[in-house]
């Protein structure tokens, strides 16, 4: 059974840095591409960023230079690095799979920005 | 402001049928993939259509996809009110070289 978790949430203070960490298991985790998306209190979704098999990153305008996705396969993980926080960051944080779409999600960790 | 265009809510009642509708523009529907998504409420999104128009397994017949030029439709036939839900449809944009998303649309089964 694919899962994917999530950790490292929580709250901080504008300007601060937070690391968030997925779990993944149930799968041959280094043969698929890897996605954060993210979802405001009563917002939609948000793509936040994106790592493939090869090790290519992408970003939207919105955290490129503050925010670095990284993986590392032998620990069958993916993390966000999240720097120059802000308080529009504040969201629940999902750790995402994707084949032909994105087809399994984490359940999601909270992260607050505030002071 | 979402770079594909859903409509905020649509309503219908049990048994009946209903579509949302996802606009875009050539550099992302009208050249690439489209997904779809349902998120009920408190819980993570779903993968309901992916390519447009196959459903994963698991994801029965009465949701369907179809894309023409820009635009994509999620079909839901036999509503349940069980489908009460956001659903959001999904697609790589070229021009941006970013993932969208559209706004979400709530659907009320009356």
């Amino acid at each position: 059974e694919v899962q994917l978790v999530e950790s490292g949430g929580g709250l901080v203070q504008p300007g601060g840095s937070l690391r968030l960490s997925c779990a993944a298991s149930g799968f041959t985790f280094s043969n698929y591409d890897m996605h954060w998306v993210r979802q405001g209190t009563g917002k939609g979704l948000e793509w936040v960023s994106a790592i493939v098999t090869a090790g290519d990153t992408y970003y939207p305008g919105s955290v490129k230079g503050r925010f670095t996705i990284s993986r590392e396969n032998a620990k069958n993980s993916l993390y966000l690095q999240m720097n120059s926080l802000r308080a529009e960051d504040t969201a629940v944080y999902y750790c995402v799979r994707a084949t032909n779409g994105f087809d399994y999600w984490g359940q999601g960790t909270l992260v607050t920005v505030s002071s | 402001q979402s770079v594909l265009t859903q409509p905020p809510s649509v309503s219908a009642a049990p048994g009946q049928k209903v579509t949302i509708s996802c606009s875009g523009s050539s550099s992302n529907i009208g050249n690439n993939f489209v997904s779809w998504y349902q998120q009920l409420p408190g819980t993570a999104p779903k993968l309901l259509i992916y390519d447009n128009n196959k459903r994963p397994s698991g994801i029965p017949d009465r949701f369907s996809g179809s894309k023409s030029g820009t635009s994509a439709t999620l079909g839901i036939t036999g509503l349940q009110t069980g489908d009460e839900a956001d659903y959001y449809c999904g697609t790589w944009d070229s021009s941006l070289s970013a993932w969208v998303f559209g706004g979400g649309t709530k659907l009320t089964v009356l």
